[in-house]
């Protein structure tokens, strides 16, 4: 069975911190792992990542893959109480189905 | 001991055809959703249901509608399909009020 785990489950920073956030998965098949930021109800898009190495950049987050230890890392660098959200982590295996992490609850405090 | 699934996996289906798709959750959630992801990964809402309330978004047709037998069943129901409606139809399930949301792995549905 396809499996994602992403840590920590919870965070508490303060604004400015950098923040890292982890997601280790097992699938069969792997296409692609995706980040979400969620907010609300609707998660947002953030990351699509399919290649190991290669950092994907977005403003104060980036993301990088390493498929050979199976694992992605979302960072924030100076974080602000807009981040504060649960960031999901996602794994598209061969039949374009998602198998979704717990997600990593962070909370940024001024 | 899975917390969210869907049935079918897959699903092809002709235009004008009427489909449901099942969702079921095993961890009490109070609210459960129904998200459209479109070919850029993005996912969109289109209904929020617990036992109070249904929020649609309005922004979906009204061919699809939403059915929940109990508290831990959310199936979508899609009357007239469409082509534009192939896509991977995701359901999710958290407590009220909305926390951490728990997402099944997703149904793809074909229409042809």
């Amino acid at each position: 069975e396809d499996k994602v785990v992403q840590s920590p489950l919870s965070l508490v920073v303060h604004e400015g911190d950098t923040v890292t956030l982890n997601c280790s998965y097992e699938v069969t098949n792997f296409r692609s792992l995706l980040w979400y930021k969620q907010e609300k109800k609707a998660p947002t898009f953030l990351f699509m990542l399919t290649s190991s190495g290669i950092e994907k950049k977005s403003g104060r987050l980036s993301s990088i893959l390493d498929k050979k230890e199976l694992f992605s890392i979302l960072n924030i660098t100076a974080t602000q109480t807009g981040d504060s959200a649960i960031y999901l982590c996602a794994v598209e295996a061969g039949s374009y189905q998602l198998t979704f992490g717990k997600g990593t609850k962070l909370s940024v405090i001024p | 001991d899975t917390a969210v699934s869907q049935t079918p996996k897959y699903l092809v289906t002709q235009m004008g055809n009427d489909k449901s798709i099942k969702c079921e959750q095993n961890l009490g959630h109070d609210t459960m959703y129904w998200y459209k992801q479109d070919s850029k990964k993005f996912l969109k809402i289109m209904f929020s249901y617990n036992n109070k309330e249904l929020i649609i978004n309005e922004t979906v047709p009204n061919r699809f509608s939403p059915k929940s037998p109990d508290k831990a069943h959310l199936n979508l129901h899609i009357n007239s399909l469409e082509l534009g409606d192939s896509a991977v139809y995701f359901c999710a399930s958290s407590q009220d009020p909305p926390d951490k949301a728990f997402f099944g792995q997703g149904t793809r549905l074909t229409v042809v």
